[in-house]
């Protein structure tokens, strides 16, 4: 059963700390995206990554950034935690030519 | 402009009723189209991929048009479980492999 896995399912942080979320797939995929999901919004890319250590800016990447260092985890850091970053956020893998498949997402509140 | 739009909905429809979804997709280097679905709270799902000559599963149908720059769903007999939202999704090949999502279509069916 193919599987990508996000570290945590709920998380709550205070405003200014450094928030580390993790992803892990299994299926050896290239391609890795986190992305946050908000009410009427939809789902915004946040970064993506198309291989080890290789990165890209998504639509929104301000107050974060990601590390790629192995192929299959792909993490998401925000610097410095503010509410307005209180979201959902959602991590998926995918190779060329075959379905994305996302983890379980992890909500995040920023008090 | 958005480079992917959906209607948001919701659509409230009776079991057994026909209804369609579209998607308008900005960007005529897109190359891959996909509708996923997610139910509350959970992450989303492929429903079905689209391809250029249109294709059938079960009662759920997708087009694409190409010139139009446009993709549709249509679900015949809907049934209660098919409650969800409906996300459009755009595979963009120009210079790396992004998904691009609607904001997806939420869909109501009552009995």
């Amino acid at each position: 059963d193919v599987k990508v896995t996000q570290s945590s399912r709920y998380l709550v942080k205070r405003t200014g700390e450094k928030v580390f979320l993790e992803c892990v797939q299994d299926m050896d995929h290239e391609n890795m995206f986190w992305y946050r999901q908000d009410p009427g919004l939809g789902l915004r890319l946040i970064y993506f990554s198309y291989d080890v250590k290789m990165k890209e800016k998504g639509d929104i990447p301000e107050g974060y950034s990601v590390s790629r260092e192995k192929k299959e985890r792909f993490s998401l850091i925000l610097e410095s935690a503010s509410t307005n970053q209180t979201s959902m956020y959602l991590c998926a893998s995918w190779a060329s030519n075959t379905e994305a498949f996302f983890g379980q997402g992890t909500r995040l509140t920023v008090v | 402009r958005k480079e992917v739009e959906q209607d948001p909905g919701p659509f409230n429809v009776p079991e057994g009723a026909t209804v369609a979804f579209n998607c308008t997709y900005s960007n005529s280097a897109s190359q891959s189209f996909f509708w996923y679905r997610q139910d509350c709270r959970k992450e989303p799902k492929l429903l079905m991929s689209v391809y250029s000559s249109g294709n059938e599963d079960g009662r759920f149908t997708a087009q694409l048009n190409r010139a139009s720059q446009y993709i549709s769903l249509l679900i015949r007999d809907s049934k209660l479980s098919d409650s969800a939202t409906y996300l459009c999704v755009v595979n963009l090949m120009d210079s790396s492999y992004k998904l691009i999502f609607g904001s997806g279509t939420r869909l109501l069916v009552r009995p």
